[in-house]
């Protein structure tokens, strides 16, 4: 069964690094999220993509955060200068009708 | 705006007795409704979900929910808890075609006691 895959599983950095979360949606969809889960509390909207542009964004969705789909299978989140509170669970998702599929995410830890 | 409410954020049931995990939500159109169950260090996984057709709707493992418009609730059910059932429960809500994004309550871990 076609699943959402998403690379690396754990992230480390320190802060004011970049980093780029890599996600590989289910091959035929068009819709692409990513959501993210702070240790703790819910899962969060952050962004969604169609049509290589940028749907809908929620205000945690800062100029520090861009995504981008770089070729035919990739889905990528970048954090430009990474802070502590961006310490959290980066889930990418891909839909098909009215259902999100989830990869199984990336944690990252910023130091 | 849309939001769930998840009463409970720890459950505990024994192996064999009923689960029943809480679930309200709000919103301003007729909602699209999820649960969705995440098993430690995994992602989420769908259990089932709610798109104005039948309102009681039924998932894998056993696990059906109820939409009642008239309570605002999603509570998810399942008649006999297995020990594979601990994990923790997400339900959601979007408005559908044209605003997809889910909107997540804060989940209730459900454990299992034998």
């Amino acid at each position: 069964e076609p699943e959402v895959t998403q690379t690396p599983s754990h992230q480390v950095t320190q802060m004011g690094q970049e980093v780029i979360l890599r996600c590989v949606p289910i091959s035929n969809h068009l819709y692409f999220y990513w959501y993210r889960q702070i240790l703790g509390q819910k899962v969060e909207f952050l962004v969604s993509f169609y049509n290589n542009e940028i749907s809908e964004k929620s205000e945690i969705f800062d100029d520090q955060f861009s995504v981008e789909r770089p070729d035919g299978s990739n889905f990528t989140l970048k954090i430009r200068s990474t802070k502590l509170e961006d310490s959290a669970m980066y889930f990418c998702a891909s839909r098909e009708g009215d259902t999100q599929y989830f990869g199984p995410g990336t944690r990252l830890t910023v130091l | 705006a849309q939001s769930v409410t998840q009463l409970g954020s720890h459950v505990s049931v024994s192996e064999g007795a009923l689960v029943l995990l809480r679930c309200n939500y709000s919103s301003s159109v007729p909602p699209y409704l999820f649960w969705y169950v995440q098993y430690p260090n995994q992602g989420l996984q769908l259990l089932l979900k709610y798109t104005s057709a039948a309102t009681l709707v039924k998932g894998i493992n056993g696990f059906e929910a109820e939409f009642k418009k008239s309570e605002t609730s999603f509570h998810l059910t399942k008649p006999s808890a297995h020990m594979s059932d601990a994990a923790e429960y997400f339900c959601a809500v979007s408005e559908g075609f044209g605003n997809e994004k889910l909107t997540f309550g804060t989940g209730t871990r459900l454990t299992i006691i034998p």
